[in-house]
Order: structure tokens, then C-alpha cells, then sequence
């Protein structure tokens, strides 16, 4: 079966550009989250859906951030303009609903904003 | 809400040695539990998870773990370490509540094999 894809793997663009991550969730999981990890703050919960609406956006850290998921097989977060601080890798995670199911994850997309 | 705390970042043991790696949770109710690893370049793996039953639980790649009420802990454990088990891991905890499907991780912990 498919796992949780997000492309690009790989991003470097310069400060001031708009990035667009994509995520593609595991098909029939109703969750899907948005994470982002680094060496100074961990793994941080940036957002997260349930059934394609947005539930809890309070770790967004501001409004350069923004994320949709226009139906249930596809999630973008952008980020316009970029700073250097956002430099880190970012996941995507789904999973079916219900508190004791655990999150797939994808392999991350890994952003360089020069 | 819950929170989690995993002492130590960095842990080194030999091979062939025990592996134990700490995880205290703070809750005032028991919650789901979770523990993931993650391989360089890779995103993160469910290890194993604990929601109701026994308190010992049984993972992927030989590990197991314990939930602990009255120490309010859920620490991760192998037997005999392998080179294949360096990696970071990540305890997990489940915010409770019908349709809150939200982990709090912990800092994880950077497993280091010695051969």
C-alpha cells in the first residue's frame, strides 16, 4: 500500500520566494497533519485536518504560513514570503479518525530558504 | 493537556547490550500512548502503542514497552541492542476526546550502537 507522499523531497529557494509543499495522505484516513522539525524546536504541529476541514491551526507561526486541503487526497502548506528561519524539514502525516490511531508520516520534505 | 518529557537526548549502549529509553507522561486521566523511531532521512515509524489492556506492550524490531500508572511512564525496552537500532526516537501521547486525533511528542532521544 502507498504511504503518505509529500514532494518536493528537496527545496532550496531564495528569501522572499513563495514555497508549496504537497502532500498526497493514505487513502480513507480522515486526519492529515502538518509538522515541522528542526535541530532548536523539535518536531512541532503546525496544523491539522479532519475530513478536508481545518481543526486546530494554532501552531502556524504566522500568517506568512497557510495551508489547505482542497479534497481528501491532497494538502498544500505555502509559505510566502520565505525567511531563512524557515528553514527545516517539514512532514505530513495522516490517520484514520479516532484518539488511539497512530499518524503515518511521510519521509519529509526538506526546505533550504537562502 | 498532556505533555511528555524523555530523559536524556542522546543515549549510547553496546551492542548486544539493553536498550532503555525513558518517557514520563503527564495526565490526569490514563491516555494512548506511543512510541515512533525515526531514521535518518526519513520521516517517522510506529514502534508500538498503548490504548487500554495490558500494560505490556510489544513492538516492531524486538521492542517492547511498559505502562506504569503510578509512575506515569511508559519507557521503551530491548533486550539486545543492533547496530540497525541507531536512530531517534519519540515518545508520543494522545490528546483525549472524540475526534481530537492530535499527538504531543516528546523531544526524542538519539539512540547511539556501539560495536
Amino acid at each position: 500500500d502507498a504511504g503518505v507522499i509529500q514532494s518536493p523531497r528537496h527545496e532550496v529557494t531564495e528569501m522572499g520566494q513563495e514555497v508549496t509543499l504537497r502532500c498526497k495522505p493514505i487513502s480513507g484516513h480522515n486526519s492529515l497533519f502538518w509538522y515541522r522539525q528542526t535541530m532548536m524546536r523539535g518536531l512541532e504541529l503546525l496544523i491539522y485536518f479532519n475530513n478536508n476541514v481545518p481543526i486546530d491551526d494554532s501552531g502556524m507561526p504566522e500568517d506568512r504560513f497557510s495551508a489547505k486541503m482542497p479534497n481528501a487526497s491532497f494538502s498544500t502548506l505555502k509559505i510566502q514570503p520565505s525567511e531563512p528561519r524557515d528553514s527545516a524539514v517539514y512532514f505530513c502525516a495522516s490517520s484514520p479518525t479516532g484518539d488511539s490511531q497512530p499518524q503515518h508520516f511521510g519521509d519529509g520534505t526538506r526546505l533550504s530558504i537562502l | 493537556a498532556q505533555s511528555v518529557t524523555q530523559l536524556g537526548s542522546h543515549v549510547s549502549v553496546s551492542e548486544g547490550a539493553l536498550v532503555l529509553l525513558r518517557c514520563n507522561y503527564s495526565s490526569s486521566v490514563p491516555p494512548y500512548l506511543f512510541w515512533y523511531v525515526q531514521y535518518p532521512n526519513q520521516g517517522l515509524q510506529l514502534l508500538l502503542k498503548y490504548t487500554t489492556g495490558a500494560t505490556l506492550v510489544k513492538g516492531i524490531n524486538g521492542f517492547e514497552a511498559e505502562f506504569k500508572k503510578s509512575e506515569t511512564s511508559f519507557h521503551l525496552t530491548k533486550p539486545s541492542a543492533h547496530m540497525s537500532d541507531a536512530a531517534e526516537y519519540f515518545c508520543a501521547v494522545s490528546d483525549l476526546g472524540f475526534g481530537n486525533e492530535k499527538l504531543t511528542f516528546g523531544t526524542g532521544t538519539r539512540l547511539t550502537i556501539i560495536p
